[in-house]
């Protein structure tokens, strides 16, 4: 069975990056596409992008296209998502997804990770 | 990029009670359209996958109908555990977009 395990808990002050990871376990011969999610304190769930191995492509939001980056180390099985000049409304619990392609939404998910933007 | 109006936005029900939600797409997905649910402290459940078919493992009070622009998740028989937010997302066109939810509350 896969998992998703995420990264612990970060706090950041405003104007830096954070790099966040999400490590496959389990079942890792399949190579999923990995979405980010975020959800905001009081807010609703957030896509922000996915990185698509099959297809060697990434997509992005366009509210995040020029702050955020994802990448994948096949290696280890781990896939990152860097977002740089956080803000404090980027204060948030993001997930990592995995959807297995053929137009499927993600159905396994990581069990999210909290980024405190805060000076 | 594809919209998704998400209604209601809250809604007050009871225990055993028929809950409708529905979820209008700003284009045509097809049935590229999942039904979510989220509880506090965990991350997003899978319900319904392809618009209607339920997930492996969800109990068939849920069912989810709809194609094209308009879609539908249904609870017959609320519970108890029931009681969390529900989100549409449309995985048709990227950017993906999810509804912006609905709050069912006792």
């Amino acid at each position: 069975q896969v998992q998703l395990e995420q990264s612990g808990a970060e706090v950041r002050k405003p104007g830096s990056s954070v790099k966040l990871s999400c490590k496959i376990s389990g079942d890792t011969s399949i190579r999923p596409a990995i979405n980010w999610v975020r959800q905001a304190p009081g807010q609703g769930l957030q896509w922000m992008g996915a990185i698509i191995p099959l297809l060697k492509t990434f997509r992005y939001a366009p509210e995040f296209q020029d702050r955020v980056t994802i990448s994948a180390d096949e290696a280890t099985h781990t896939t990152y998502m860097e977002m740089i000049r956080l803000r404090s409304d980027d204060t948030a619990i993001y997930y990592c997804a995995r959807d297995l392609g053929a137009r499927s939404p993600p159905d396994v998910w990581g069990q999210g990770t909290l980024v405190t933007v805060s000076s | 990029a594809v919209q998704m109006t998400q209604s209601p936005s809250s809604l007050s029900a009871s225990v055993g009670d028929r809950v409708t939600i529905t979820c209008r797409a700003s284009q045509d997905i097809g049935d590229d359209l999942g039904w979510y649910q989220h509880q506090p402290g965990k991350p997003p459940n899978l319900l319904i996958y392809a618009a209607s078919s339920l997930q492996t493992g969800v109990p068939s009070r849920f069912s989810g109908s709809g194609s094209g622009t308009d879609f539908t998740l249904t609870i017959s028989g609320l519970q108890p555990e029931d009681f969390a937010t529900y989100y549409c997302l449309q995985h048709n066109t990227y950017p993906w977009a999810f509804g912006r939810g609905t709050r069912v509350s006792i």
